[in-house]
């Protein structure tokens, strides 16, 4: 249990283009869901808090009109990239908090990560 | 602020020797510490986290709130074990700050 996918897996897009990636807990609800970036050979770097029902919160630094997240369902969070530029290029990775918490941070749930090439 | 400091961005022992993988943290709060592991071409997974004072896989983790530390130790490294190490500290609203991580390289 306690599956969290990503869709695409990778994806390659023209510069100006907006790309959507999808993040879904597969077998439990998640009202709290991440969103992080990795660059290459470095660690993952919160950018935002994605919210069921309401707007999500943006760590310092990160561009909310340029890093559109709708949490549409308990099962869904999409990360749209607007006006993709090449520095946008990276590997985005969700986490998901089940509903049903132990009230540890520990259970968040990875996804396998998207990686987005802008060319 | 907080942070999570891995000095090491490389570590490479041989198979059945010991490994220490070094973690400090920066928190004025109460801290949560973990360890999370990725393996080649795979997902971030939780390794162990400091509250359940658990040995998973052979390793073992002691928060130390006076030297800031949260090491993660095995007495008998195995190849398996090759994977990138992140050590993390959970703040409020369940949010992680990661450190860069730590690639162990376990020779046969």
């Amino acid at each position: 249990g306690a599956v969290v996918s990503q869709h695409p897996s990778w994806v390659i897009c023209k510069s100006g283009t907006s790309v959507k990636i999808e993040c879904r807990s597969l077998d439990f609800q998640a009202t709290t869901m991440f969103w992080y970036r990795q660059f290459p050979k470095q660690s993952l770097m919160l950018m935002a808090t994605s919210n069921e029902g309401s707007k999500a919160t943006y760590e310092q630094g990160v561009e909310k009109d340029k890093f559109l997240i709708n949490h549409a369902s308990l099962t869904l969070s999409t990360l749209t990239v607007t006006s993709a530029h090449p520095e946008d290029s990276s590997f985005y990775i969700c986490s998901a908090l089940p509903l049903r918490l132990a009230a540890h941070t520990d259970t968040q749930y990875f996804g396998p990560g998207t990686r987005l090439t802008v060319l | 602020a907080q942070r999570v400091t891995q000095p090491e961005k490389l570590l490479s022992v041989f198979k059945g020797a010991p490994v220490e993988l070094k973690c400090n943290y920066s928190y004025s709060g109460s801290p949560e510490l973990f360890w999370y592991v990725q393996y080649s071409r795979q997902r971030l997974q939780l390794l162990l986290r400091h509250i359940s004072r658990e040995s998973i896989k052979g390793f073992t983790a002691d928060l130390n709130k006076g030297e800031t530390s949260f090491h993660l130790k095995k007495p008998f490294a195995q190849e398996e074990d090759s994977a990138m190490y992140y050590c993390a500290l959970g703040s409020s609203n369940y949010k992680l700050t990661f450190g860069k991580g730590t690639l162990l390289t376990v020779n046969p």
